[in-house]
């Protein structure tokens, strides 16, 4: 496709519930981002995939979060018991260059309402 | 890790009028700068991005000033138009040698017709 993809769009869940969100970059980007955007706040950096290797996670707020990038291409991130806190929109983001300074291409992002 | 604070939060200005976000940021390696604009419900897009061997860039009514020395950088728009009310955030590379970058709190613009 032209764009980054990521499903579901909405995705409503009970507490305690798990989760897993799709990206599908674009097609030949090397690097893939997972952002977390609480409402009315900037992104906040999840974890990093350069082809399959996950290199940075860093930013995965608990272990009931994890992501995989398995082929070096689609991405699936997986919520586990899910909390109202991880209530936000979850954005994922491709990059085409090698330079560290290629801008990021978002998703839509799927929106989780935790309830 | 890299800090980055936006001011202001919200932001509203009559059409026609310029708008100006300013941000600073932490790390003195940082040397690479975008901006990127949410509108409501969709998608954070890249508007225009700075390297830190320029002071100045400009693209049409849009334009992005640097100060290495204070550690800030500015998104100056001109001539607004209603369409350019939307969430704004600046970002700066995290010191990891990939294209990681932290984000700013994002700043509210509202063009009032």
């Amino acid at each position: 496709g032209a764009g980054v993809s990521q499903s579901p769009r909405y995705k409503v869940a009970k507490r305690g519930q798990d989760v897993a969100l799709r990206c599908d970059p674009i097609s030949g980007h090397v690097s893939l981002f997972w952002y977390q955007q609480a409402l009315g706040q900037g992104p906040e950096f999840l974890t990093y995939f350069q082809n399959e290797a996950q290199l940075d996670k860093s930013g995965l707020p608990s272990d009931r979060f994890f992501a995989e990038r398995p082929e070096g291409s689609v991405s699936t991130l997986k919520i586990q018991r899910t909390q109202q806190e991880d209530s936000a929109v979850y954005l994922c983001a491709s990059v085409g260059g090698s330079s560290y300074n290629s801008p990021l291409h978002f998703g839509n992002g799927t929106r989780l309402t935790v309830t | 890790g890299e800090n980055v604070e936006q001011h202001p939060s919200t932001l509203s200005v009559q059409e026609g009028d310029s708008a100006v976000i300013k941000c600073t940021y932490s790390d003195s390696a940082s040397n690479y700068f975008p901006w990127y604009k949410q509108e409501l419900g969709k998608r954070p897009q890249l508007i225009i991005d700075i390297r830190s061997n320029v002071g100045e860039k400009k693209d049409q009514r849009i334009a992005v000033t640097l100060n290495k020395t204070a550690k800030h950088f500015s998104l100056h728009i001109t001539e607004t138009q209603p369409e350019d009310s939307a969430v704004y955030f600046c970002a700066a590379p995290y010191s990891g040698g990939y294209q990681k970058v932290t984000f700013g709190t994002g700043t509210k613009l509202q063009v009032i017709p």
